[in-house]
């Protein structure tokens, strides 16, 4: 079965300091790779996305991800974390050659930049 | 305003009642979802439709039933809701030949007494 895992609830970081949001994933197939940020009371805006090529993604406000194929993952990272980018992260994948319906969501890290 | 709309944005209603939720997209979007968001699952899927009268099921669809007569709009109705069904509703949308970037509307916080 395909999934998803963001192996943290929660991740803590000070202003300033580097931010890493983590994202493993379980696929039969090539994975198209997503992350998506939710402010509250909003819907999910997309961030960035890995469908080939380079392993490292840059997105929206500074963010970037690297895609490693050999760990299966794809951690999201920030170099200097801004109490603005304190939100809930989501991480998806979808399978590439399936049907749309195929997306799979993590279950979220809410990430808290502190002052 | 273009874009991706939901509506009603919160709805309380009891056990039993039929509940219809409205999401309605301008960009003229080939594929539409319905997601529910709970604490710990993140977004699951429930129904998903690929054009005008063609939906299929996603994970969750049980309770749940989907119409697309137009291709802007894409309402969600539960027929007899339930406690479990309180939730978080999302409707997202994806261009036919883009490269798979979900817009996602604003949500219905619905809650189920």
């Amino acid at each position: 079965a395909q999934s998803v895992a963001q192996p943290e609830d929660q991740v803590n970081v000070a202003e300033g300091n580097p931010l890493t949001v983590k994202c493993t994933y379980s696929v039969s197939g090539n994975p198209y790779l997503f992350w998506y940020v939710q402010y509250p009371n909003r819907g999910l805006q997309f961030l960035l996305k890995y469908i080939t090529g380079d392993n490292l993604v840059k997105g929206s406000y500074g963010f970037e991800a690297e895609f490693n194929k050999s760990q299966t993952s794809f951690h999201l990272k920030k170099p200097s974390a801004l109490v603005s980018d304190s939100a809930l992260y989501f991480c998806a994948v979808r399978v590439a050659g399936y049907n749309f319906n195929k997306f799979y969501f993590g279950s979220g890290t809410k990430l808290n930049v502190k002052p | 305003d273009a874009g991706i709309t939901q509506s009603p944005r919160y709805k309380i209603t009891e056990t039993g009642r039929q509940v219809t939720l409205m999401c309605h997209q301008t960009w003229s979007h080939s594929y539409m979802f319905w997601y529910r968001q709970d604490l710990g699952h993140g977004l699951r899927l429930i129904y998903y439709s690929a054009a005008a009268d063609i939906t299929d099921k996603g994970e969750v669809p049980d309770g749940y039933v989907v119409s697309r007569s137009k291709t802007e709009n894409f309402p969600l109705t539960l027929e007899s809701a339930t406690r479990s069904q309180t939730s978080v509703y999302f409707c997202a949308s994806i261009s036919r030949g883009s490269t798979d970037t979900q817009y996602f509307g604003p949500g219905t916080r619905l809650t189920v007494l």
